[in-house]
């Protein structure tokens, strides 16, 4: 069973926030959320994670609802070289093969456009 | 800045032949993976090493063996090289394996067995 849902496909115009969605209703209390990205042939890159709390980086902010049962990953001003799919990720955080192996669903294709 | 780097990007092989795709990491993580990319299947992990000299079976191992002699590498060596092998390889690593650490990716090994 897929432990995250994510919409198959999304457009942002170039210079707008892009505001990606992801469901994990079945989350554990010990699970982090991840969010990863493929840009095309190459490997997959590191966004963000998060537990409980909103977290911001560098590259995008994560914004999770208070049951922990959807998360929203932020990209505050998209550019064209944001145009990749995007992995929403849920994984254990003790260390073992819940926390060892990635599973990557379909994920978001995001699509900016100019 | 090197972060995980893979060789060969590239490598055409024969039905049988024998090959080692090298992954190293400069960031001194101890967890290391590899994965294989599939189209419509996703990332599978093959094989991971929590540290040096202790390995273990993933979700896809047959075909596929792998050591930890140092840190800094993790080599998968393919002992007789079969069609279903074609893919894209990813090696990641982390800083541990716990859920809180990040694992990064390099940019993939593209195999093709003929």
């Amino acid at each position: 069973d897929a432990k995250t849902t994510q919409p198959t496909s999304m457009d942002c115009a170039e210079g707008r926030a892009a505001n990606l969605p992801c469901n994990h209703s079945t989350i554990s209390g010990n699970e982090y959320v991840y969010w990863y990205r493929q840009i095309h042939s190459q490997g997959p890159q590191y966004i963000i994670h998060g537990l409980k709390n909103n977290e911001t980086n560098e590259m995008a902010s994560l914004i999770i609802t208070e049951d922990r049962k959807s998360s929203t990953l932020i990209l505050p001003h998209a550019t064209l070289r944001d145009t990749a799919v995007y992995y929403c990720i849920v994984r254990a955080a003790y260390s073992g093969a819940g926390s060892y192996q990635l599973t990557f669903g379909k994920g978001t294709k995001l699509s900016v456009i100019p | 800045n090197a972060g995980v780097t893979q060789t060969p990007k590239f490598q055409v092989l024969k039905t049988g032949q024998s090959m080692t795709l090298q992954c190293a990491q400069d960031m001194n993580h101890e967890y290391m993976s590899w994965y294989r990319q599939d189209p419509g299947m996703g990332l599978r992990l093959i094989h991971y090493s929590v540290g040096a000299g202790i390995t273990d079976q993933g979700e896809v191992p047959n075909g596929y063996n792998v050591s930890r002699s140092t840190t800094e590498d993790f080599p998968l060596r393919l002992l007789s090289a079969a069609p279903s092998q074609t893919s894209v390889y990813f090696c990641a690593s982390s800083l541990t394996g716990q859920g809180n650490q990040p694992q990064h990716f390099g940019d993939g090994t593209r195999l093709s067995i003929l």
